[in-house]
């Protein structure tokens, strides 16, 4: 089956610094890949639909100008979080969508902001 | 796409059968649905989906109810490593479609 990855798969950050999370289809090419969000014990949360080209799709209540989001290849997208604060800390999730249609996700991305 | 409701938890003992329910009812006619399953600290995975017909693959098998508003989600042989949150998903099986996904049902597996 299809499979995507991420990296890093947790990080630990300072508050008040950017951190950078990578979503790659390995094995298919992805012109939307989503961004989704997990706090502890509660459901995803779709945060930002990303295009391949063109520019990110954010969710009501999202700040595009905090979470960055690049997707320059058909087989990358970036989320950046910039000048994380302790709220930020979360499981970063990413899914890619193959030309059929099917979505397959990454495996997460922990990051915890100190 | 039309919400689902699910049970926010389930116990099964292992071995046994279990049966993962889920209510659709403001689902329309062209909606498909979609399960999958979170385990902990993973990315969620993709375990079956169907239209009207009940599905079966080496995973799981979906029955839908003939009136579609509800399904049910079966492991037939239940192990510890499906201990698991499944997620009940409707949404119109195009392309660009993203997945939204409710509370869902935590599945406790016990030896």
């Amino acid at each position: 089956g299809a499979v995507v990855s991420q990296h890093p798969s947790w990080v630990i950050c300072k508050s008040g610094t950017s951190v950078k999370i990578e979503c790659r289809s390995l094995d298919f090419q992805a012109t939307t890949m989503f961004w989704y969000r997990q706090f502890p014990k509660q459901s995803l949360m779709l945060m930002a639909t990303s295009n391949e080209g063109s520019k990110a799709t954010y969710e009501q209540g999202v700040e595009k100008d905090k979470f960055l989001i690049n997707h320059a290849s058909l087989t990358l997208s970036t989320l950046t979080v910039t000048s994380a604060h302790p709220e930020d800390s979360s499981f970063y999730i990413c899914s890619a969508l193959d030309r059929g249609g099917e979505q397959f996700f990454g495996p997460g991305t922990r990051l915890t902001v100190l | 796409d039309a919400k689902t409701t699910q049970p926010p938890s389930m116990d099964c003992a292992e071995g046994r059968a279990a049966n993962l329910p889920c209510n659709h009812s403001t689902i329309s006619g062209n909606e498909y649905v979609y399960w999958y399953r979170q385990i902990h600290s993973q990315g969620p995975q993709y375990i079956i989906h169907g239209l009207k017909n009940n599905e079966t693959n080496e995973m799981a098998s979906l029955i839908i109810t003939e009136d579609r508003k509800s399904s049910t989600l079966i492991l037939p042989h239940a192990t510890l490593r499906d201990t698991a949150v499944y997620y009940c998903i409707v949404r119109f099986d195009n392309a660009g479609n993203m997945l939204t996904f409710g509370g869902g049902t935590r599945l406790m597996v016990k030896p």
